[in-house]
């Protein structure tokens, strides 16, 4: 059964770029099966949708997002990475990274989430 | 730019019968948008319900679907219990690797 966890730091100073690693594990981020995406939650909101990488390397950032989005993947870990640059207060939230049928586009499976708060 | 609009709050009594929709700020959602839906409850990740528009996601009881109702998404739940107390998200996938989330609506049971 496929699984995701989140991982880095849970503080970020603005201006800073945000990093974060998702590790799967039940499964191969080499499929031609799932997107690979990150959604955000600022606290007491909604949900966000950040983004979808491909197995090809392929990545679809949310263009609202204005280009301080980066997205990887490193097969021979099954992980799959976030950046995003000069981050501000509006972009403390919990991160989640999720996986996303590509036949479908539902996002099956979620990590369990991480905070990541911007503050110096 | 596009918004996907949710009702903000919605109430049912137990073991009522409730619709909360999804549509689009221009437009009517159909199948081609794959709408989705997810429950979340305070402090956990959301939970998958529904994808592309009514395949009910594994071990999802069968008193929750989802269909297009006009020109909306929609995620029915029949038999409401105290526990489907939650936020219910949908997503529709826009095409070209976008998708945009709505703003979430608030069930109370009651």
């Amino acid at each position: 059964q496929l699984q995701l966890q989140e991982s880095g730091p849970g503080l970020v100073k603005p201006s800073e770029t945000l990093s974060l690693t998702c590790t799967v594990s039940g499964g191969s981020i080499n499929s031609i099966n799932y997107y690979w995406g990150w959604i955000r939650q600022p606290p007491g909101k909604g949900l966000e949708w950040i983004g979808n990488i491909f197995y090809t390397g392929s990545s679809y950032p949310n263009p609202s997002l204005k280009g301080r989005v980066t997205m990887s993947l490193d097969t021979s870990k099954n992980q799959f990475s976030l950046k995003l640059s000069f981050v501000t207060a509006a972009d403390t939230a919990v991160y989640y990274c999720v996986e996303v049928d590509s036949s479908y586009y539902g996002m099956d499976v979620w990590g369990q989430g991480t905070t990541v708060t911007v503050s110096s | 730019q596009t918004v996907v609009t949710q009702e903000p709050s919605f109430s049912v009594s137990p073991g009522g019968t409730v619709t909360l929709t999804c549509g689009l700020s221009s437009g009517s959602v159909s199948t081609s948008y794959y709408p989705s839906w997810y429950q979340q409850t305070p402090g956990q990740p959301p939970r998958t319900l529904v994808y592309s528009t009514n395949t009910r996601s594994s071990g999802v009881p069968d008193r929750f679907s989802g269909s297009i109702l006009g020109n909306k998404a929609a995620l029915t739940i029949t038999g409401a219990q105290a526990d489907d107390e939650s936020d219910y998200h949908c997503v529709l996938y826009m095409g070209s690797g976008i998708w945009v989330f709505g703003g979430g609506t608030k069930l109370t049971v009651l």
